[in-house]
């Protein structure tokens, strides 16, 4: 089974500044992709960022970019540039191989301050 | 194109009763997941459906819980004699094929308050 880890329950960054937040995961498979998800208050679960084990260039998304060590299997998520509305509750969760499902980490609560 | 629609958004149920939680698939979508989120925890899988089949339901309870899609009409999670325990936000995700290649797009889930 997989699992992936989440070592930050909480972190609060001032608005426009950066934060970081780590994920680590364990897995034998080779082929594998790595998702990061952002739940606001609305409990809505939205897709922040994906990344393909296969590809060596870190994915970005606007203020969002990660940083993916395949061999160290970690997978961290920088938010550049607050915004209040960065407030949520962001999960780092993994889709491997021929798997069925996606595996999630306990989450990492965000809190952007003005 | 309408996301992922569940419904209802809150269901409140005494122990004992049976729930009964739906969720619509994105149009053009045949697969489907569901996934159970517990106060301050990360979703866990609970059951993965194609129309008319159970592929994986390696994450539902052996008791009380079954769920179906059917050829028409929503997906459903049904919990029979709820207990407390049960009291969680409940997500289904849709995506159009199967495995790790694809996107799943989640609904608003279903919190089941048990009281």
């Amino acid at each position: 089974a997989q699992t992936v880890t989440q070592s930050q329950p909480e972190m609060s960054v001032q608005e426009a500044e950066t934060v970081t937040l780590s994920c680590t995961y364990d897995t034998s498979e080779n082929n594998y992709y790595l998702f990061w998800y952002k739940q606001p208050p609305s409990r809505q679960m939205i897709l922040v960022i994906r990344q393909e084990a296969y590809k060596q260039q870190n994915a970005t998304e606007n203020r969002f970019s990660v940083n993916f060590q395949k061999a160290a299997k970690s997978f961290s998520l920088k938010i550049s540039d607050s915004q209040l509305g960065d407030t949520a509750m962001y999960f780092c969760a993994f889709w491997g191989g021929n798997d069925y499902k996606l595996s999630f980490g306990a989450g990492t609560t965000v809190t952007v301050r003005a | 194109n309408a996301g992922v629609m569940q419904n209802p958004r809150h269901l409140v149920r005494r122990r004992g009763q049976e729930a009964r939680l739906r969720c619509s698939p994105m149009k053009g979508h045949s697969h489907v997941y569901w996934y159970r989120q517990l106060p301050e925890e990360g979703l866990k899988f609970m059951v993965y459906l194609q129309k008319e089949n159970i592929i994986d339901e390696s994450g539902m309870p052996k008791e009380r819980f079954s769920a179906e899609f059917p050829k028409e009409g929503p997906s459903i999670l049904r919990i029979q004699q709820v207990v407390r325990g049960d009291s969680a936000a409940y997500f289904c995700a849709s995506s159009p094929t199967g495995g790790s290649n694809t996107e799943a797009f989640f609904g608003q889930g279903t919190r089941l308050t048990v009281v």
